[in-house]
């Protein structure tokens, strides 16, 4: 069973900031959170990953408080090519199933 | 960098034949790849795990038999569904993990576009 949780789906608009939760309420010391990006019909794409505290690259941000409980994916200033399933993944490298439990993801509609 | 080469995109094949299916790391070297299998509006499902120079594991339920992988180098690995029959229609995905040490990002997958096989 996969170790979070996320909306079923979110919708939004364009120019508009997008913020998706991920609950990962039994996440174990060693665990990174990581999300993955899914457009139909193609392989995920590797967005971000985290341990704690505020994660930046030049696509998203990724917001870990401190208890680690949940995260959450910033997307700033959406267009309409951000639509696409984004899924959240706990484990920990080195442990045989990390990353390797997909839960339902969140599925994002950006409208004009 | 980390691209993931997928072979073929789409492939329609009769009932009963055999379909084998390409998945190359570009511009890295990958000591374990993964095979999913993935149904219409749902999430990925792992098939098998794949360790260059050694036998795949498979996951409950999968057969062996069936879903061929080989991994023959640090870049190539291969699934050949046999015999196959409508029901294994499905979209194909494989990934690549680099894994050369326990670092986070080594850690990370990088996957194959997909193959859509369509069985007649």
């Amino acid at each position: 069973l996969a170790k979070t949780t996320q909306p079923i789906s979110m919708d939004s608009y364009e120019g508009q900031e997008v913020n998706i939760t991920c609950s990962h309420n039994n996440i174990a010391t060693n665990d990174y959170i990581t999300w993955y990006q899914q457009f139909p019909s193609q392989g995920p794409r590797f967005i971000i990953q985290g341990y704690k505290t505020k994660v930046t690259n030049e696509v998203a941000s990724l917001f870990i408080p401190a208890d680690r409980k949940s995260s959450t994916l910033s997307l700033p200033r959406v267009s309409l090519s951000d639509t696409a399933v984004y899924y959240c993944l706990v484990g920990a490298p080195g442990d045989s199933n990390y990353q390797l439990i997909w839960g339902a993801g969140t599925k994002l509609i950006i409208k004009p | 960098g980390a691209v993931v080469s997928q072979h073929p995109s789409w492939v329609i094949c009769k009932s009963g034949t055999s379909v084998k299916i390409e998945c190359r790391s570009l511009d890295f070297q990958a000591t374990t790849m993964f095979w999913y299998r993935q149904f219409p509006k749902q999430s990925l499902m792992l098939m098998a795990t794949s360790n260059e120079g050694s036998k795949a594991t498979y996951e409950q339920g999968v057969e062996k038999d069936k879903f061929l992988i080989n991994h023959a180098s640090l870049t190539l690995s291969t699934l050949t569904v046999t015999s196959a029959h409508p029901e294994d229609s499905s979209f194909y995905i494989c990934s690549a993990r680099p894994g050369l040490g326990l670092a986070e990002e080594w850690n990370i997958q990088y996957f194959g576009a997909g193959t859509r096989l369509s069985v007649l």
